[in-house]
């Protein structure tokens, strides 16, 4: 089975450049959740989705940041505008039961590069 | 607010050999889970072990186990015959039955020939 699918692996933009991050979950799965891994702040939650609807978004950092998921197998993460401080690893993880507890499964990454 | 402590940012091993990683952790919630994360260079989280707060029994996964201890509220890793492969960024986490988990800082494990 396919696991949970990022796109793109890499990103090099330029500041004040709008991103857009991709994820597509494990099929089946009803919760997505966004996270952002730098060195000062570690893994932080910014949002997660219930059945696509947003449940929690108060990781979020800026209002340069918004995240939604159209569908079932299909969520994005954009920044606009994107600054250097934004440089992360952005992780995209799914898991099966909405509104339940279940283990988390992460995509590879997004590795963002602001310039 | 949920708090995960990793108080080793790096350890070492010798191949073959049994390491333990420490993790605490502060909450006043009585239900929720604790997981380890595995992290290589590769940089994907792969998930180690899961444990459930209600589980008095400690989650085993071939040579992972854990010690949950959950007055102390303490969850350590254990690896045993430990293989250059498990060399690796290792992350504790809590997660409460909103699926909001919460991250340690990690600790940095290297496997010695």
């Amino acid at each position: 089975d396919a696991g949970v699918i990022q796109s793109p692996r890499h990103e090099v933009t330029e500041m004040g450049q709008e991103v857009t991050l991709r994820c597509k979950p494990i099929s089946g799965h009803n919760s997505l959740f966004w996270y952002r891994q730098t060195m000062m702040r570690g893994l932080e939650l910014l949002i997660y989705f219930n059945n696509n609807v947003p449940i929690d978004d108060s990781g979020m950092p800026e209002d340069r940041f918004s995240a939604k998921m159209p569908n079932a197998s299909f969520s994005t993460l954009k920044i606009q505008p994107s600054e250097p401080r934004d440089s992360a690893v952005y992780f995209c993880a799914s898991s099966g039961l909405a509104g339940s507890t279940d283990t988390q499964y992460f995509g590879p990454g997004t590795r963002l590069t602001v310039l | 607010a949920q708090t995960v402590t990793q108080s080793q940012p790096e350890m070492s091993v010798q191949e073959a050999e049994t390491v333990t990683l420490s993790c605490t952790y502060d909450t006043s919630e009585n239900n929720y889970y604790l997981f380890w994360y595995k992290q290589p260079p590769s940089r994907q989280m792969i998930l180690v072990i899961r444990q459930e707060a209600y589980k008095q029994q400690n989650a085993t996964e071939n040579r992972f186990s854990v010690n949950f201890q959950k007055a102390a509220k303490s969850f350590s890793l254990k690896i045993s015959d430990s293989q250059l492969g498990d060399t690796a960024m290792y992350f504790c986490a809590f997660m409460k039955n909103n699926n909001d988990m919460r991250f340690g800082a990690g600790t940095r494990l290297t496997v010695k020939p």
